[in-house]
């Protein structure tokens, strides 16, 4: 069964920082994986889709990586605002059954 | 550009009762699942469907069915509902090479 894990639960930084969120799975044989914003009481927002036979995508201030043999993703925040304050979700698919697999996510708190 | 569309929005039931939480989508994807969002649990995966008239069960099922007649509506019903049934839903869908949307969930409080 595929697990993902996400590093650290909470984080809170203050204004300007980069910061980087780590997101970890154990199956490897994924179809792609995917970053989503979250704020309170509302749905998911996209972020970045990484394909399986992609290494990067970016968009923005946000960068996200793929390792797929080390089952690693990170999402990097450039020049942090408290705009950015929210939970950040990873999901993984396996296949194209379009079953994701989420990471309970991490809280990010920028404080202005 | 609606997107997903869930409703309603809110929904207070009384245990063993049945209903029907909606979910449709206006971008002709192939893919729709339903999760439930719990505390600490992260996202758990219901049931799923990869089109018209072809449903199967997620990690989670017990309690819930669905049917898909259209590619458009991938409804989600409560047989008998239970207050671990307590959550908030979320109905997904994609093209499958694409990136998946998420409709803006359903708080669900059984009493």
């Amino acid at each position: 069964k595929q697990e993902v894990t996400q590093i650290p639960a909470a984080l809170s930084v203050p204004e300007g920082e980069n910061l980087v969120l780590n997101c970890s799975f154990t199956d490897s044989a994924i179809y792609n994986l995917q970053w989503f914003r979250q704020d309170p009481g509302k749905g998911l927002t996209s972020l970045l889709l990484i394909q399986s036979s992609q290494r990067e995508q970016t968009s923005g201030r946000l960068n996200a990586s793929l390792d797929k043999s080390s089952g690693r993703s990170t999402l990097y925040i450039a020049a942090s605002q408290p705009g950015d304050s929210a939970t950040y979700l990873c999901a993984v698919v396996l296949y194209n059954f379009n079953k994701f697999y989420f990471g309970s996510g991490t809280k990010l708190n920028v404080k202005p | 550009n609606a997107g997903v569309t869930q409703t309603p929005k809110f929904q207070v039931l009384k245990t063993g009762q049945s209903m029907t939480l909606q979910c449709a989508q206006d971008m002709n994807h192939e893919y729709m699942s339903w999760y439930r969002q719990d505390p600490g649990m992260g996202l758990r995966l219901i049931h799923y469907s990869v089109g018209a008239g072809i449903t199967d069960q997620g990690e989670v099922p017990n309690g819930y069915n669905v049917s898909r007649s259209t590619t458009e509506d991938f409804p989600l019903r409560l047989l008998s509902a239970a207050p671990s049934q307590t959550s908030v839903y979320f109905c997904a869908s994609s093209s499958g090479v694409s990136e998946a949307f998420f409709g803006q969930g359903t708080r669900l409080t059984v009493v």
